[in-house]
């Protein structure tokens, strides 16, 4: 299994630019999030859905936008790329609460680097 | 609300020496309780979790930690560091079995000395 896979894995963008990241994963999990990792702060949530067609704002939801249109794929798109943005974004799944098997564990993509100049 | 907070951001230890990384949480609910694992340029990975039951939980690598609710803590050690243990630890909470979002802490970057 690929489990959650991230493209693309770099990107270099100048300010103001757009782009989206896409997240997709094979384990049939309803719960998706986005977080952005940054040094000395842990990983904070952008976004997440607890299922097809639903968002939610995380933490620091400002500048960023998410859709989840089909069940396995969870996107982040950058609408007027800034500086700030500058960070290494993770997209996580899990199973979802109700289910026998759940205890909350994420499971995680290797990362994306996104660097705004 | 939940929060989580690791002491120190840097823990340098001896090879073969203990390691013992620190985690407080607050949750307003009995929490499920959380260490990752990250290695260089790569995600993160699950070494162990507290959901109920047995409050010393063993994880993967010779990690375990210890869920104190009177100290609220979560403490992550192992007797003897590896130089392949080094890597970024992180500390995580959620809401128990209905929590649908983890919070992290600001993470322990560990060097291993030889």
């Amino acid at each position: 299994n690929a489990g959650v896979t991230q493209t693309p894995k770099f990107r270099v963008l100048k300010t103001g630019q757009s782009m989206t990241l896409l997240c997709a994963q094979d384990m049939n999990h309803e719960y998706m999030y986005w977080y952005r990792q940054d040094p000395g702060m842990g990983l904070r949530l952008i976004h997440y859905s607890v299922g097809e067609g639903t968002t939610a704002k995380g933490e620091v939801p400002d500048g960023y936008n998410v859709s989840r249109l089909k069940k396995q794929n969870f996107l982040l798109g950058l609408e007027s790329a800034a500086p700030s943005q500058t960070s290494v974004y993770f997209c996580a799944s899990t199973i979802g609460p109700g289910r026998f098997s759940n205890t909350g564990e994420l499971f995680f993509g290797e990362g994306s680097r996104l660097t705004v100049l | 609300a939940q929060s989580v907070t690791q002491l120190g951001s840097h823990v340098s230890v001896s090879e073969g020496a203990l390691v013992l990384l620190r985690c407080n949480y607050s949750s307003s609910v009995p929490p499920y309780l959380f260490w990752y694992v990250q290695y260089p340029n790569q995600g993160l990975q699950l070494l162990l979790k507290y959901t109920t039951g047995a409050t010393l939980v063993k994880g993967i690598n010779g990690f375990e930690a210890e869920f104190k609710k009177s100290e609220t803590s979560f403490h992550l050690t192992k007797p003897s560091a590896h130089m392949s243990d080094a890597a970024e630890y992180f500390c995580a909470v959620t809401r128990g079995a209905a929590g649908n979002k983890l919070t992290f802490g600001g993470g322990t970057r560990v060097l291993v000395k030889p």
